[in-house]
């Protein structure tokens, strides 16, 4: 079973659409969370990263993360064709030993936004 | 502030050869993470390296290797490639090796 589980979709959503996207984990090690977009041919660009359970919102973007049951989830608002392309989940334990550096990834959900 | 770069973009090789790709953390980070994407596979971790030396690595065979060096600056290594070695080689920097990390565009690596 893998550490993080993330349903690899594919998403098709109208513009306009509210968007929401999960993961699972299942190391309670895991303190850090982000979130990350990914265009075709692109390397992974970060949208939003959170450390406690709770919510932060950024612009049409609110991530939440519910540590008691090992669940994540990023809300997209007001979707736009320009929102197509696959997020991924990622997260890390706190730095030392086999943490440094090292951002665990859910498989990325592909989201298609049509207009 | 520019961002992370990461030459060559593209590689083709055969298998047998060995390659080596590098990667220009930004300004001021001295954490330099690798990992390798692959549809199969996703985004897996290969190794971590700060002020010249490997902090982690990850379940990768011993033909993929890294150095940093005293500018921060990266190169991995893979020796005797084998068709499986295909895919998307990603760097990303940070200043202390946890958390947040920024990703370069990517070096995409096919084996013949």
């Amino acid at each position: 079973q893998k550490e993080v589980e993330q349903d690899p979709g594919p998403l098709s959503v109208p513009e306009g659409a509210i968007v929401s996207l999960n993961c699972t984990y299942s190391n309670s090690a895991f303190q850090y969370f982000m979130w990350y977009r990914q265009y075709s041919r692109k390397g992974p660009e970060l949208l939003m990263y959170t450390y406690s359970s709770g919510n932060k919102e950024d612009g049409r973007f609110t991530a939440q993360v519910d540590k008691s049951s090992k669940y994540i989830s990023l809300f997209i608002r007001d979707s736009q064709p320009s929102d197509s392309a696959t997020y991924l989940c990622a997260m890390s334990a706190s730095a030392g030993g086999t943490s440094y550096g090292k951002l665990t990834f859910g498989q990325g959900t592909i989201l298609t936004v049509h207009p | 502030k520019a961002g992370v770069t990461q030459t060559p973009r593209y590689l083709i090789k055969t298998r047998g050869q060995q390659v080596t790709l590098s990667c220009s953390p930004i300004s001021g980070h001295r954490s330099v993470s690798w990992y390798q994407q692959t549809p199969g596979q996703g985004l897996q971790f290969l190794f971590e390296y700060f002020s010249e030396t490997q902090r982690n690595k990850g379940n990768f065979p011993g033909r993929f290797s890294g150095r940093q060096f005293s500018n921060s600056r990266s190169e991995m290594n893979v020796s005797t490639l084998e068709l499986g070695d295909s895919a998307l080689y990603l760097c990303a920097s940070n200043t202390r090796g946890a958390d947040t990390q920024y990703f370069g565009p990517g070096t995409r690596l096919t084996v013949l």
